[in-house]
């Protein structure tokens, strides 16, 4: 079984400070997406990675997908509190039909971030 | 806004009992995707069809179906509700590049 594990699970931090979140599998995957959720919303795409060793900033966010293409972190400058909410990361399955690549999901790093 | 647009917003009824939920993706996607979030369990894949066929089947219980139609709309039968069916089912469109999802709003439904 494909996993996606995302760490830390809980993360609550000042408005004002940095983190990380890590999202890691042993599996190799063609593209690795990363997702925010509000409270009873649907998630929001943010990024999209496919190249190992890539980086994207948007705005205070910084992405990177490893080298080998099987993990991924996400940095955030200087947190405020509307980036509150579950960071989810999906895996492209490179080991499926590349027009359909099965997305593997992780369960999400819940981010509060007090004023 | 994702332009995946989700119907009904809430939905409570009672065990036994059987709903549809309706979901229509953004112009020009062939896919939909359906999954289930609880607040333990996660984002769990469900379903997916393409321009009106089943794709894939993640953990869909077989009291679940669905079916995408000629409009590429898409709706989601649940039938002999449990308790433990209640969760917010989302509907995601997508069959563009970099197999990218754009989730709706979600429906929340609730089993009593």
């Amino acid at each position: 079984t494909q996993l996606l594990e995302q760490s830390p699970q809980f993360l609550s931090i000042q408005e004002g400070e940095n983190l990380t979140v890590y999202c890691n599998s042993s599996s190799v995957f063609s593209s690795l997406q990363w997702y925010r959720q509000e409270p009873g919303e649907g998630p929001v795409l943010l990024v999209t990675v496919v190249t190992g060793g890539e980086v994207k900033k948007l705005k205070r966010l910084t992405f990177q997908f490893g080298d080998a293409r099987k993990d991924s972190s996400l940095h955030i400058t200087a947190a405020q509190p509307g980036d509150t909410g579950l960071y989810l990361c999906a895996g492209a399955d490179a080991g499926t039909e590349k027009d359909n690549r099965k997305l593997i999901w992780g369960l999400g790093t819940s981010l509060a971030v007090n004023p | 806004d994702s332009g995946v647009t989700q119907t009904p917003k809430h939905l409570i009824t009672a065990t036994g009992q059987r709903v549809t939920l309706r979901c229509s993706p953004r112009s020009g996607d062939l896919s939909v995707y359906w999954y289930q979030q609880s607040l333990d369990q996660g984002l769990q894949f469900l379903i997916q069809y393409y321009n009106g066929e089943e794709r894939a089947k993640g953990n869909i219980l077989e009291r679940f179906s669905a079916q995408q139609f000629p409009d590429l709309h898409s709706e989601l039968n649940l039938s002999s509700l449990e308790l433990g069916d209640s969760a917010l089912y989302f509907c995601a469109s997508g069959g563009r590049a970099d197999n990218e999802q754009f989730f709706g709003p979600g429906t929340r439904l609730t089993v009593l």
